[in-house]
């Protein structure tokens, strides 16, 4: 399995544009997750989706981000307009099942710089 | 709301020497507990699992021990290697079905060849 694919690897934009990060999660796999991290604030978990059904999006910072899921095979992560403020590394995760031994599989993240 | 800290946040040891990363949790009430690896530039790889009916778990020279009551696991790294070298994150799962993970800034490891 190619394991999580994230798009694109390292975005650079300018302030006031429009972002959007993509993610394919494992195959089979009906859990999945968008994380950012920062240097001081660490990880943090934006949002979640189970069955492509948004489960806990409140660690979205503000109304300027959005995620979907449209299908069991993308979801998208969105920020419009974009903010300095924003830069930083965000990684989609994916799992099968819900019991308390499955892990999350991490892409390798989508670094943002927003200038 | 979880916080998850770990100490130290860097450690610099020579070549097979064993040592132990720290990590603490004010909420007491997880589902699991993960310690993952993280090299620069890429994701994270789970290293070990903790359930939270579980005291410890071992995979080659990792074992990680769990305490919830009181709110602590700790990573044994035996024999350590230059390979080692990355930054060992922790992180705890809610109970009550919550999904999502909540991670301490990690500890970054350096191991002198």
């Amino acid at each position: 399995d190619a394991g999580v694919i994230q798009s694109p690897r390292h975005e650079v934009t300018e302030m006031g544009q429009e972002v959007t990060l993509r993610c394919k999660p494992i195959s089979g796999h009906n859990s999945l997750f968008w994380y950012r991290q920062t240097m001081m604030r660490g990880l943090e978990l934006l949002i979640y989706f189970n069955n492509n059904v948004p489960i806990d999006d409140s660690g979205m910072p503000e109304d300027r981000f959005s995620a979907k899921m449209p299908n069991a095979s993308f979801s998208t992560l969105k920020i419009q307009p974009s903010e300095p403020r924003d830069s930083a590394v965000y990684f989609c995760a994916s799992k099968t099942g819900t019991s308390n031994v499955e892990t999350q599989y991490f892409g390798p993240g989508t670094r943002l710089l927003v200038l | 709301k979880q916080e998850v800290t770990q100490i130290p946040a860097a450690l610099s040891v020579p070549e097979g020497e064993n040592l132990v990363l720290n990590c603490s949790f004010t909420d007491s009430a997880i589902y699991n507990l993960q310690w993952f690896r993280q090299d620069p530039g890429k994701g994270l790889t789970s290293l070990l699992l903790i359930q939270s009916s579980q005291r410890e778990q071992t995979s080659g020279r990792l074992n990680a021990s769990l305490d919830k009551s009181s709110g602590r696991s700790t990573l044994y790294i035996a024999a350590s290697q230059p390979g080692d070298s990355a930054t060992y994150l922790c992180a705890t799962r809610r109970g009550g079905g919550a999904d999502g993970l909540t991670f301490g800034k990690g500890t970054h490891l350096i191991i002198q060849p």
